[in-house]
């Protein structure tokens, strides 16, 4: 299960700063990928990038907010986490965590989804 | 605009079968078969119904299907009811990202 947590409002060129808390599983499964997506009526689903742990950490973004995010698997606390810097208007979506189904690619858990609008 | 091409509709009564597609999907060796498809409700988070072309995740109902022909996947939803209405996402890999969306297919159950 997957429990998304963060601030529903955030002001233009703040960070977007939000977590996905993780229960019956662990954030350094060799067996998963924990993503980050989100989803707006203009630009439709969108993938935010990936973080897994195989004997290391490994990232992957997407291109179009490459320079401006960055994602932090904390074990201590079983969570990963999303922060998106110089965040616009456009940044306004609804975001949602996801880990893949076991050595697959398609996405088996969701959190279930956080409303982030970006507003002064 | 969509990396992938869904109809944006699609309808059928109770207990019919219903077919739509998803054009776009990568032919590279090794990642030809990376197509999912997730089923939406207002709302609600995406669910997955069908990953790898045409495997089910444990507790999706068999009348669920899919499939692939070259850079075209398919859907079916066999034995149409009420709580299929939704709307309906493929994903396939990309050179950019491992994850590409179609627009959607809103499936109305009349």
């Amino acid at each position: 299960q997957l429990q998304q947590s963060g601030p529903g409002l955030v002001r233009p060129s703040q960070t977007l700063s939000l977590t996905c808390a993780i229960s019956g599983d662990s954030v350094s499964s060799n067996r998963a990928a924990w993503n980050w997506f989100r989803q707006s009526p203009s630009s439709g689903l969108e993938w935010l990038g990936r973080t897994y742990y195989r004997s290391k950490w490994y990232f992957d973004y997407g291109v179009s907010v490459e320079s401006r995010i960055s994602f932090n698997p904390d074990t201590s606390n079983n969570q990963f986490s999303l922060q998106l810097n110089s965040v616009t208007p456009e940044d306004t979506a609804v975001y949602f965590c996801a880990r893949t189904i076991d050595d697959s690619s398609g996405l088996a858990y969701w959190g279930q989804g956080s409303l982030v609008t970006v507003s002064s | 605009q969509s990396a992938l091409t869904q109809p944006a509709s699609v309808s059928g009564s109770p207990g019919q079968s219903i077919t739509f597609s998803c054009t776009g999907i990568s032919s590279d060796d090794g990642v030809d078969n990376y197509v999912s498809w997730y089923q939406q409700h207002p709302g609600k988070a995406p669910k997955l119904v069908i990953y790898d072309v045409s495997n089910r995740p444990s507790g999706v109902s068999d009348r669920f299907s899919g499939s692939k022909s070259g850079n075209t996947a398919s859907l079916t939803i066999s034995g149409l009811q009420a709580d299929d209405e939704a709307d309906y996402f493929c994903s396939s890999y990309s050179d950019s990202s491992p994850y590409v969306f179609g627009g959607g297919t809103k499936v109305t159950v009349l």
